[in-house]
C-alpha cells in the first residue's frame, strides 16, 4: 500500500542553524509534494509545492527538494528562529484527483 | 488564496449523537475536501465534496456515518453520525485554492 513517513521524533536544533526535514514514499509516484506547517490547534499552513520535474524549490528562508529516484524529499529552514517551532506535514498528490496523503508529521523545536 | 471560517472550532458531546460542522469560503470553489485528524496521526482524506453531486468518499468512510452537504459554491457541512469515542478526532475541511485549510474542530466524544 502507500506509505509516506516522516520522523516522529521531533527535531531539536539551536537557533541559527538549518532545519532538516525527511519525507519517504513507497509503492507511489505522485507528481507533486507539498509541505505545510501545523501550530497546536490549528490546521494546516501550506508552505511549498514542487512537482515530479523539479528538483529544488525555494521561497525565502525555506528550500524543498524531491528526489524521484530516492523516493524523497527534503525540507530544509536555514537560520532557523524559535517561530519557527511547529510540526511539519508532508503531503503528496495526483494532479487528475487533488487528494492529498499525508505523513504523520515532524515536530521541529528551535532552541533560542 | 481562499480564506475558511470552520465552526464550531471544538465540542463535547455525548456518545450515539450527531455533530454538524460547516466551512464557509470566501470566494467560490469547485471542490471542498473534509479530513480527519487522529490525536497524533496524519490527516485522513474522509470524502471530497462538489457542488451539485453527491460526495465521493474514501475508503473506510461511509455517507450513513459522515454525511456531507454541498449546497453551493462557497459553503460545505460534515455531520459525524451516532458518535463514539472513536470518532474523537480533529475534522477539517480544505480546498484547493491556495491550498488552504480550515482551522478544525477539535471533537471530544464522552
Amino acid at each position: 500500500s502507500q506509505k509516506i513517513e516522516q520522523n516522529s521524533e521531533a527535531l531539536n536544533i539551536q537557533e541559527g542553524k538549518t532545519a532538516t526535514l525527511t519525507c519517504n514514499y513507497t509503492n507511489y509516484s505522485p507528481a507533486y509534494l507539498q509541505w505545510y506547517r501545523q501550530d497546536p490547534g490549528r490546521g494546516p499552513v501550506f508552505l511549498l509545492l514542487i512537482r515530479e520535474n523539479e528538483k529544488e524549490k525555494r521561497k525565502e528562508r525555506l528550500k524543498v527538494t524531491f528526489d524521484t529516484t530516492l523516493k524523497q524529499s527534503l525540507f530544509h529552514i536555514t537560520a532557523s528562529q524559535p517561530a519557527d517551532s511547529a510540526t511539519y506535514l508532508c503531503a503528496f498528490g495526483m494532479d487528475s484527483s487533488y487528494k492529498l496523503i499525508f505523513g504523520s508529521g515532524t515536530r521541529l523545536l528551535v532552541r533560542p | 488564496s481562499a480564506v475558511i471560517s470552520q465552526k464550531p472550532s471544538r465540542d463535547i458531546c455525548q456518545r450515539g449523537t450527531s455533530l454538524t460542522i460547516q466551512c464557509q469560503v470566501d470566494s467560490q470553489v469547485t471542490m471542498m475536501f473534509w479530513y480527519r485528524q487522529q490525536p497524533g496521526q496524519s490527516l485522513t482524506l474522509i470524502a471530497t465534496a462538489n457542488q451539485g453531486s453527491e460526495a465521493t468518499y474514501e475508503s473506510g468512510f461511509v455517507i450513513d456515518k459522515f454525511p456531507i452537504s454541498r449546497p453551493n459554491l462557497t459553503f460545505s457541512t460534515l455531520t459525524v453520525s451516532n458518535m463514539s469515542p472513536e470518532d474523537s478526532s480533529i475534522y477539517l475541511c480544505s480546498v484547493v485554492e491556495g491550498y488552504t485549510f480550515g482551522s478544525g474542530t477539535r471533537l471530544t466524544v464522552v
